[in-house]
């Protein structure tokens, strides 16, 4: 089936570093890839879309030199979070959607296959 | 742009009942509305999921229905268990590969035994 990894699962780091998150389709290519952010108990909100070889498509609200996203293949995506403040913590989950349709067994072209996440603690 | 709105926001059943959950979304070009189910900590796990082209489906004790012209969807449970229990959301989209789906703010499920 079709598996998205994320790395770290959990990280904690001081106040005004930055932190990377790595965003990886293991079994199939995602030409575009999606970024969440969730706080407790709320839903996911959108952040950003990813797309393969160009910019990221952020949406409104969400600074792009804070979140700075690269797609640099189609199995691959990263959020960085710059400088980093206590109030940037959160769960961040992204997320990919195949990009054809494929066999049996393979993802389908609609169903978006999501991260296990990364909680973020900046102290 | 797409706006999803889901009701209840907490829903408390008895082991045996059914569940009802119920979605509406603005943008009548969406045609993709998945439900996921989600554990505290977890990744959103998809359970079922309706394309515009149907307007009802059935997997074991899960139901979706759709109505396009009202624009709203439901998530039907029935015989719950208490390891339903979750936090429920659904979803709208287009059908395309670079849209990226829209979530309602989600309903926390409690199924007591």
């Amino acid at each position: 089936g079709a598996v998205v990894s994320q790395h770290p699962s959990r990280v904690i780091c001081k106040s005004g570093t930055s932190v990377k998150i790595e965003c990886r389709s293991l079994d199939f290519q995602a030409t575009t890839m999606f970024w969440y952010r969730q706080f407790p108990k709320k839903s996911l909100m959108l952040m950003a879309t990813s797309n393969e070889g160009s910019k990221a498509t952020y949406e409104q609200g969400v600074e792009k030199d804070k979140f700075l996203i690269n797609h640099a293949s189609l199995t691959l995506s990263t959020l960085t979070v710059t400088s980093a403040h206590p109030e940037d913590s959160s769960f961040y989950i992204c997320s990919a959607r195949a990009s054809s349709l494929g066999t049996s067994g393979s993802p389908s072209y609609n169903e978006q296959f999501f991260g296990p996440g990364t909680r973020l603690t900046v102290l | 742009g797409e706006n999803v709105e889901q009701h209840p926001s907490t829903l408390s059943v008895q082991e045996g009942d059914s569940a009802v959950i119920k979605c509406t979304y603005s943008d009548s070009a969406s045609n993709y509305f998945p439900w996921y189910k989600q554990e505290l900590g977890k990744r959103p796990q998809l359970i079922i999921d309706i394309r515009s082209n149907v307007g009802e489906k059935k997997d074991q004790r899960i139901a979706v229905t759709l109505n396009k012209t009202a624009k709203h969807f439901s998530l039907h449970i029935t015989e719950t268990q208490p390891e339903d229990s979750a936090v429920y959301f659904c979803a709208a989209s287009h059908n395309q590969a670079g849209t990226a789906l829209i979530f309602g703010k989600g309903t926390t499920l409690s199924v007591s035994s």
